[in-house]
């Protein structure tokens, strides 16, 4: 079935540091794909998707390419804030109809001053 | 614009006790509604989904139940919390297209 893996965290940077968090997924057709946000004790928030291959998502200085050919949606940010630190999931879409999601495990970022 | 309510924001509550967890969500009709769980430093994990009115899927077998008594309304339920139960649960909607978008959470501690 569909699968998300995700780099183990947790990961710990300084301020201003380059970011990368590997994401990579396994899945028959072609998925959108997605990274979502979670601060401290609140839900998820989505952060970018791409929807078919070569598109890139951006927002709030992050970046996700779709790469088909390594099936993979890594995340880059070129300099870190402490505001950033959080957890990240990927995931892409699964099963038509109910278009459910699957995730990966999930990646604790903590950004130090 | 589109907004997703839940709650209780928190809930603490003793084994063996009944549960009721409400999402509503507004500005949208018809939409499809997630309820998830995510256990402490651990991911999500699927629990219902529902595309209509009464429809509810199940994805995985366990202590709760879902139901859709109205269109942006989707409740969890207990009739007998476990210790297990605790965690953090989401709601989530999403309408014709893939992105799913969540509510704040309801944090429910079972002692």
């Amino acid at each position: 079935g569909d699968s998300v893996t995700q780099m183990e965290g947790p990961v710990t940077l300084s301020e201003e540091a380059f970011l990368t968090i590997n994401c990579t997924y396994t899945a028959t057709g072609y998925p959108s794909l997605f990274w979502y946000v979670q601060y401290p004790g609140e839900g998820l928030q989505l952060l970018l998707k791409a929807t078919k291959a070569d598109d890139k998502g951006s927002n709030k200085g992050f970046e996700a390419t779709y790469r088909k050919e390594t099936t993979s949606f890594h995340l880059e940010k070129g300099s870190v804030q402490v505001s950033d630190s959080a957890v990240y999931f990927c995931a892409l879409s699964g099963i038509q109809g109910a278009q459910k999601l699957v995730f990966g495990q999930g990646t604790r970022l903590t950004i130090n001053p | 614009s589109q907004t997703i309510h839940q709650w209780p924001a928190t809930l603490v509550q003793p084994v063996g006790s009944p549960l009721s967890l409400e999402c509503t969500v507004e500005g949208t009709s018809n939409p499809n509604l997630y309820w998830y769980r995510q256990a402490a430093g651990r991911g999500l994990q699927l629990l219902f989904y529902s595309v209509g009115i009464g429809q509810i899927s199940s994805e995985v077998p366990q202590n709760l139940s879902a139901s859709r008594p109205q269109d942006r309304q989707f409740i969890l339920s207990s009739k007998k919390l476990l210790l297990s139960d605790s965690g953090f649960y989401l709601c989530a909607w999403s309408v014709r297209g893939e992105t799913q978008y969540f509510g704040p959470g309801t944090r429910l501690l079972v002692l």
